[in-house]
């Protein structure tokens, strides 16, 4: 089925480690992003890309970088992993040109930080 | 960027309509209103949108006055599947104003047998 696909969906990590969040998505969007939601909480964006070849900070970029690898793939790194990036990332692309449609989001990675 | 305040929880019985209401005072000339749905370790999925009036599919009806200051999504006829968080958002995604779309906590509706 077309739409967005994340890996890896669970993850545990130590305080310090570094891993990369993959992103795909195939429905020829121009716009990707990344969130991240806390328990009780709405999602907060992290970085965007509102095409190939840009990146954008979003509400809490801070301890992240992101690469937007080409039109369908844009990843997420966590270069020395903290208890508080415990959380459920989730990205999303859009078509990014109009607004009829929404965003598409994945199932989320669920990651924790011990 | 337009803020949103929505209940934050509400309940509801199998087959009733339910009707969430958003207020966004401050919604600029280009922003468009959208709803999302949020069931538990998923994503959310994108419900409906709207400019002005009345927007209707086949899963809700979305009810915007000719003022703009507030919303309505309406479900008819709930489900125990239409347990589920779900989220108004203004914001416009058109040109570069990507990413601009702020979610808040939105309201968890729990729908009873």
């Amino acid at each position: 089925n077309a739409g967005v696909t994340q890996t890896p969906k669970f993850q545990v990590l130590k305080t310090g480690q570094s891993m990369t969040l993959q992103c795909a998505q195939d429905m020829n969007h121009n716009s990707m992003y990344w969130y991240r939601q806390d328990p009780g909480m709405g999602l907060r964006l992290i970085y965007y890309s509102a095409s190939e070849g840009t990146t954008d900070k979003g509400e809490v970029p801070n301890g992240y970088n992101v690469s937007r690898l080409n039109k369908r793939e844009f990843s997420l790194r966590l270069e020395s992993a903290a208890p508080s990036q415990t959380s459920v990332y989730f990205c999303a692309s859009s078509d990014g040109s109009g607004r009829s449609y929404g965003y598409t989001f994945g199932s989320g990675t669920r990651l924790t930080v011990v | 960027l337009a803020k949103t305040t929505q209940p934050i929880s509400m309940d509801s019985y199998e087959g009733q309509e339910v009707n969430i209401t958003c207020s966004h005072n401050n919604i600029a000339t280009n922003d468009y209103i959208t709803w999302y749905q949020q069931f538990p370790s998923q994503g959310p999925r994108f419900i409906i949108q709207g400019y002005k009036t009345k927007v209707t599919n086949e899963v809700a009806s979305l009810f915007i006055p000719a003022d703009r200051k507030s919303s309505t999504l309406s479900l008819p006829r709930v489900s125990l599947s239409d347990t589920a968080v779900y989220y108004c958002l203004v914001g416009d995604t058109y040109g570069g104003s990507q990413g601009n779309l702020i979610f808040g906590k939105g309201t968890k509706l729990s729908v009873k047998p």
